[in-house]
């Protein structure tokens, strides 16, 4: 069975620091890799995905994160916050070729960005 | 172009009462996700439908939830005799045919059981 380990609950930095927001999967087949973020009171947003090509992939507003197979990894950087990032993180697996709608997600990341 | 919809916002019932959550996918979207997320947990997978048709329904409980995508109108969530453990955030989200994995969320429906 595939699983998804968002070792942070909270992670509190200064605005302009650099973060890193870990994610680590398990699964026996190849997998798909997303990162959604949550702000308050609204659905998830796609971040970033890693479907297949380049292991870095980056999204619109400064985030990337980067595919590791050997360590099972697909954490979440950004070289300098803004107080705007303040929200909730999940990570996700998918089945590649599976039943194309099982998303399995991580229990979230909460990145608290202070002034 | 409007995103997934989904209604009510916040839903209050009573223990045994029945709730029905509404999901109405982004325009020309023809797959639907339902999740489920409980305080301080990430989403759980519940069921994945097609127009007429469940296609994966493995994260469903196995009584009082059911779920349905007619072919006209909206996805709609049920749950019969709701109990205090059914309290959470009920998320939908759509996806079209040909990238399915890149699933679109809504807004969510808060469920609370007094």
């Amino acid at each position: 069975a595939q699983s998804v380990t968002q070792l942070d609950s909270q992670v509190p930095v200064f605005e302009e620091a650099p973060v890193e927001l870990r994610c680590n999967y398990s699964s026996s087949v190849s997998v798909y890799l997303f990162w959604y973020v949550q702000y308050p009171n609204q659905g998830l947003q796609l971040l970033l995905k890693y479907l297949s090509g380049s292991t870095l992939v980056e999204s619109i507003n400064g985030f990337e994160a980067e595919f590791n197979k050997s360590q099972t990894s697909f954490h979440l950087r950004k070289p300098s916050v803004h107080i705007s990032d303040t929200a909730e993180y999940f990570c996700a697996v998918s089945n590649y070729g599976g039943s194309q709608g099982n998303l399995i997600f991580g229990k979230g990341t909460k990145l608290s960005v202070k002034p | 172009n409007a995103g997934v919809m989904q209604n009510p916002r916040h839903l209050v019932r009573r223990r045994g009462q029945e709730a029905r959550l509404r999901c109405s996918p982004m325009k020309g979207h023809s797959h639907v996700y339902w999740y489920r997320q409980l305080p301080e947990e990430g989403l759980k997978f519940m069921v994945y439908l097609q127009k007429e048709n469940i296609i994966d329904e493995s994260g469903m409980p196995k009584e009082r939830f059911s779920a349905e995508f007619p072919k006209e109108g909206p996805s709609i969530l049920r749950i019969q005799q709701v109990v205090r453990g059914d309290s959470a955030a009920y998320f939908c989200a759509s996806s079209q045919r040909e990238v399915w994995n890149e699933q679109f969320f809504g807004p969510g429906t808060r469920l609370t059981v007094l």
